[in-house]
């Protein structure tokens, strides 16, 4: 079975710098999608960004952008130029890309402090 | 486009009652799937329906809940003889099928209070 760990309950950083979230993942499966979704205080689940994993270029979304080690199994999110609207909960999750169930499998969640 | 909607936003039940969940997808996903958030974890997956069809309960309990997806209406989870360790937040999701099933849209969720 398929696992996401989030080593870290929680970070901070100032704001206006960059930050390293980070993801390991545990899978026999060559072909799958990984997420990072984040939760504000709101608790609406958003989607960050995502990456195949037959893709070797690592995603990017505006401020935000991924280190994607297929062989090492990880899935680090990097938050460039940190804003005070970033501090929320973030969440990797895995998906299989075959089969017939697609359900997210989730990490435990890093918690974002932003400092001003 | 609407997005996935859900309500109650905020439900309270007494232990013993019932508890009824709903979730209208997307226009045009026929793919739901719901979630359960504990306090202070991930989200973990309970079922994951086509319309008129389960396609996967695995992680649902299997005593005291049950979901649809008919072919007119919301997706239903319904919480039967509700116990305190029900309390939690229920997110949906919702997909369209094909290619673009990768991608999952999420409600705001259903925050159950059990008291």
């Amino acid at each position: 079975a398929q696992t996401v760990t989030q080593s870290q309950p929680e970070m901070s950083v100032q704001e206006a710098e960059t930050v390293t979230l980070s993801c390991t993942y545990d899978t026999s499966e060559s072909d799958y999608y990984l997420f990072w979704y984040k939760q504000p205080p709101s608790r609406q689940m958003i989607l960050v960004i995502r990456q195949e994993a037959y893709k070797q270029q690592n995603a990017t979304e505006n401020r935000f952008s991924v280190n994607f080690q297929k062989a090492a199994k990880s899935f680090s999110l990097k938050i460039s130029d940190s804003q005070l609207g970033d501090a929320a909960m973030y969440f990797c999750a895995y998906r299989s890309a075959g089969g017939s169930n697609y359900q997210l499998i989730w990490g435990a969640g890093t918690k974002l402090i932003i400092k001003p | 486009n609407a997005g996935v909607m859900q309500n109650p936003r905020h439900l309270v039940r007494r232990r013993g009652q019932e508890a009824r969940l709903r979730c209208s997808p997307m226009k045009g996903h026929s793919h739901v799937y719901w979630y359960r958030q504990l306090p202070e974890e991930g989200l973990k997956f309970m079922v994951y329906l086509q319309k008129e069809n389960i396609i996967d309960e695995s992680g649902m309990p299997k005593e005291r809940f049950s979901a649809e997806f008919p072919k007119e209406g919301p997706s239903i989870l319904r919480i039967q003889q509700v116990v305190r360790g029900d309390s939690a937040a229920y997110f949906c999701a919702s997909s369209p099928g094909g290619k673009a099933a990768y991608e999952q849209y999420f409600g705001p969720g259903t925050r159950l209070t059990v008291t």
